[in-house]
């Protein structure tokens, strides 16, 4: 069954310093995708990036960055000097594209980021 | 364009009356998708639907809870009766899955619909 862990319920950080955000994912697919968004406090859900398990390359958007590796089953998101408007809660999700249930869109338990300036 | 539209937005209600809340995709999206958010559970998928069918119900958590989607712009999810327990946020969520192959796109999560049972 699909699975996602992120091991960090929570994680403060001072303003400009880099942060990471560990997510692990368990799927029995090879086929599958890989999600990240965010959760402001106004408690809206932002879309930030979608990998599909064939490319392992790292992405880069402006301060965040991705690092994808199946051989840990990791999905790992990096904020690279961090803005107070960075702080949310972040979820990693996964969803299998191999069986019946396709399009399944399992969230992780998601990591709380606080900035402080 | 509009994005995914729930309402209401906030409803309060006592146990043991029913509570509909209501979805509107985003106009040529194919999937639709319920979740729950709390603090306890996190976000749950309940239910999902591709072309108004519905693909998978597990995560429905027992017969009090039901959900509809009689064309491909509007849904409903229906508690009846409504218990404390079910308070929490839902969120409905749009996608657009193409063609034959199995992609599944970006999730549009509307604002959530806050439902409180007294």
């Amino acid at each position: 069954a699909q699975k996602v862990t992120q091991a960090q319920t929570e994680i403060s950080v001072v303003e400009k310093e880099d942060v990471t955000l560990d997510c692990v994912y368990e799927t029995r697919d090879t086929t599958y995708y890989l999600f990240w968004y965010k959760q402001p406090p106004s408690g809206e859900l932002v879309f930030l990036i979608r990998r599909n398990s064939f490319d392992e390359q790292n992405e880069i958007s402006g301060r965040y960055s991705w690092n994808f590796q199946k051989s840990t089953s990791s999905f790992n998101f990096t904020i690279t000097a961090s803005q107070v408007v960075d702080s949310a809660v972040y979820f990693c999700a996964l969803s299998e594209a191999e069986r019946a249930s396709y399009d399944k869109v399992i969230f992780g338990p998601g990591t709380s980021l606080s900035v402080i300036p | 364009d509009a994005g995914v539209i729930q309402s209401p937005r906030h409803e309060v209600t006592e146990m043991g009356q029913e509570v509909t809340l209501r979805c509107k995709p985003i106009s040529g999206h194919n999937s639709l998708f319920w979740y729950r958010q709390t603090m306890m559970r996190g976000l749950e998928l309940l239910i999902y639907f591709n072309n108004n069918v519905p693909i998978d119900d597990s995560g429905m958590p027992e017969d009090r809870f039901s959900a509809k989607m009689p064309n491909a712009s509007f849904s409903t999810l229906k508690i009846q009766p409504s218990e404390p327990r079910d308070s929490a946020v839902y969120f409905c969520a749009s996608s657009l899955r193409s063609g034959t192959t199995s992609s599944t796109g970006e999730l549009f999560f509307g604002e959530g619909s806050r439902l409180t049972v007294l």
